[in-house]
């Protein structure tokens, strides 16, 4: 069974912040929060991932509490062409199998 | 980044044929790939974990006779769906992992 539980959907006005918050309240201590988006019909893509600490990069910024219960992945200005499925997963970094949630269709609209 | 390629995109098979799905790790060598299905409107359910040179690791419920898992060498894994029938219609993806995972582009497969 999946991890992590995420809201089914969000919607956000382009140009605006979407924020999409994740729950993994049993994750473990060496276990990473991953976070992949799916494009309809196209293989999910590699958004970030952290540890603990709060994580920035060309896409997103990843937010993880200090329980490390918790996250949320930001997208600073959401464009139309971030409307996709966005999965947050948990897992160690060095292998094994990532089990996928129901994720949140994000839609940003004009 | 690293690359995951598969092959091939889609395919259309008659019933009762059996489909050869390729994963490639481009740039990284993988010993182990996982390979997961998804229908229509729902997410990724994993499949089983392709081992290189020993046998797969099936997720349960998954009949480990009718997908054919081979990991031959340390950049390619295939997945055999035999004897398909329109049940088995779906998207199917392969990924390995170095570090993070990184996922093929995916194969619609139509069984008809």
């Amino acid at each position: 069974d999946a991890k992590t539980t995420q809201p089914t959907s969000m919607d956000c006005a382009e140009g605006r912040a979407a924020n999409l918050p994740c729950n993994h309240s049993t994750i473990s201590g060496n276990e990473y929060v991953y976070w992949y988006r799916q494009i309809h019909s196209q293989g999910p893509q590699y958004i970030i991932h952290g540890l603990k600490n709060n994580e920035t990069n060309e896409m997103a910024s990843l937010i993880i509490t200090e329980d490390r219960k918790s996250s949320t992945l930001i997208l600073p200005h959401a464009t139309l062409r971030d409307t996709a499925v966005y999965y947050c997963i948990v897992g160690f970094v060095q292998g094994g199998k990532l089990i996928f949630g129901q994720g949140t269709e994000l839609s940003v609209k004009p | 980044g690293a690359v995951v390629s598969q092959h091939p995109s889609w395919v259309i098979c008659k019933s009762g044929t059996s489909v050869k799905i390729e994963c490639r790790s481009l740039d990284f060598q993988a010993t182990t790939m996982f390979w997961y299905r998804q229908f229509p409107k729902q997410s990724l359910m994993l499949m089983a974990t392709s081992n290189e040179g020993s046998k797969a690791t099936y997720e349960q419920g998954v009949e480990k006779d009718k997908f054919l898992i081979n990991h031959a060498s340390l950049t390619l894994s295939t997945l055999t769906v035999t004897s398909a029938h329109p049940e088995d219609s779906s998207f199917y993806i392969c990924s390995a992992r170095t570090g993070r995972a990184f996922f093929g582009q995916g194969t619609r497969l139509t069984v008809v």
